[in-house]
């Protein structure tokens, strides 16, 4: 079955600091995976994507994401975070042959000053 | 261009009603697809129309029901409310619902059910 794991529920950074999110997937099929970020009392927004092709998917506000196959991992980088970067953040899978989708159970990032 | 449209924002139920949300996608759009969020579960696919079908459909129970119209605006409708409705309902929409199309969120639906 297909899956997505989110492997923290909650990272604290100081601001200016990396930061990586992890996401693990589980497929035999296909699939295509995206990472949303939800700010308080909104929908989500699309911060990237991968669908085929380069492994290092760059995406809006200075996130960048790795796709790799063999460990099954679709992580999330910034090199620098700021304080606007508070908000949840989502893995999300869908299937190239179908329109489901999966969502990770989300990672809290706050930004300490 | 409009963004994912989605009212009322937020509203107050109680057991036993029905209740009614409204989606209007980005023009242009012909797939929508909704959510439910909460604490608990985490974000949850309910269904997904294309021209006005139901093509997909999450594990819900039939109180969840919904439609599209031919100018791609959908409804979802929860019928006999339950404590555990309440959750933040999203929809998106994307022009043609497949894995690899971007789907664009509204701010969803605010549904407390008393």
């Amino acid at each position: 079955a297909q899956s997505v794991t989110q492997l923290d529920s909650q990272v604290p950074v100081f601001e200016e600091a990396p930061v990586e999110l992890r996401c693990n997937y589980s497929s035999s099929v296909s699939v295509y995976l995206f990472w949303y970020v939800q700010y308080p009392n909104q929908g989500l927004q699309l911060l990237l994507k991968y669908l085929s092709g380069s492994t290092l998917v760059k995406g809006i506000n200075g996130f960048e994401a790795e796709f790799n196959k063999s460990q099954t991992s679709f992580h999330l980088r910034k090199p620098s975070v700021h304080i606007s970067d508070t908000a949840e953040y989502f893995c999300v899978l869908r299937y190239s042959s179908a329109s489901k989708i999966i969502f990770g159970s989300g990672t809290r990032l706050s930004i300490r000053p | 261009k409009a963004g994912v449209t989605q009212t009322p924002r937020y509203l107050i139920k109680t057991r036993g009603q029905q209740v009614t949300l409204s989606c209007s996608p980005i023009s242009g759009h012909r797939s929508v697809s909704w959510y439910q969020q909460t604490p608990g579960q985490g974000l949850q696919f309910l269904f997904e129309y294309f021209s006005e079908t139901q093509r997909n459909k999450g594990n819900f129970p039939g109180r969840f029901s919904g439609r599209q119209f031919s100018n791609s605006r959908s409804e979802m409708n929860v019928s006999t409310l339950e404590l555990g409705d309440s959750a933040l309902y999203l929809c998106a929409s994307s022009s043609e619902g497949t894995g690899a199309n971007v789907l664009t969120f509204g701010a969803g639906s605010r549904l407390t059910v008393l």
